[in-house]
């Protein structure tokens, strides 16, 4: 199974709150989960990425934790700004014969409210 | 160092016609993948091509679509006879490797309109 399942679809928090995005996936095989920020009208840019023998990357504001276990991961980004304000994909890859194609969730839209 | 360049931004084109986007990678990276966006969707992956070879192109739809990757110039995705399905946005990233621990540089996009 190659999806990515991401939750929510919308997200609104006020500034200088925290902004939690959910991932959950089903292909064990997958070893490399990057966070994309998109903005409208731009191609996405690469946020923060882990592989699953860490629990938790911190960069800045944006931290990923990821639970191997449970097939899960998530983006947590403290102190949110309306300059957060953006679509967020999570996705995921694997070595081999995939070659690093990434398979994206269905994203989330982030709104920050002044 | 110029990023990774699409042309045209947008693309109308009438059902029946032929669709060229074109990707230029960025300097140094051999590497190109080209995803499709339906609206309000994510990204789903098309083809992965190395200079002058199709290395995976397993979310290809098995008609009308094609890709290339010449040995001098862009890659280009091209579509034939377009339908109303086919209007959505086209990316493609650019890699120095390639593989999962290569970081992906994405394009602005081509969005094609089909009427």
């Amino acid at each position: 199974q190659q999806q990515v399942k991401q939750s929510p679809q919308s997200l609104i928090v006020q500034k200088g709150g925290i902004s939690i995005i959910n991932c959950a996936y089903e292909n064990t095989a997958f070893d490399y989960f990057p966070w994309y920020q998109q903005f409208p009208g731009k191609g996405p840019a690469l946020l923060i990425a882990i592989r699953p023998d860490v629990s938790e990357k911190k960069e800045g504001r944006f931290t990923i934790s990821f639970n191997k276990s449970a097939k899960q991961f998530s983006l947590h980004i403290m102190d949110s700004q309306p300059g957060d304000s953006a679509t967020y994909f999570c996705a995921a890859s694997m070595d081999g014969t995939s070659y690093g194609k990434l398979t994206f969730g269905q994203g989330t839209i982030l709104t920050v409210h002044p | 160092n110029a990023g990774v360049m699409q042309n045209p931004r947008h693309l109308v084109r009438r059902r029946g016609q032929e669709a060229r986007l074109r990707c230029s990678p960025m300097k140094g990276h051999s590497h190109v993948y080209w995803y499709r966006q339906l609206p309000e969707e994510g990204l789903k992956f098309m083809v992965y091509l190395q200079k002058e070879n199709i290395i995976d192109e397993s979310g290809m739809p098995k008609e009308r679509f094609s890709a290339e990757f010449p040995k001098e110039g862009p890659s280009i995705l091209r579509i034939q006879q377009v339908v109303r399905g086919d209007s959505a946005a086209y990316f493609c990233a650019s890699s120095p490797f390639g593989g999962a621990l290569s970081e992906q540089y994405f394009g602005p996009g081509t969005r094609l309109t089909v009427t």
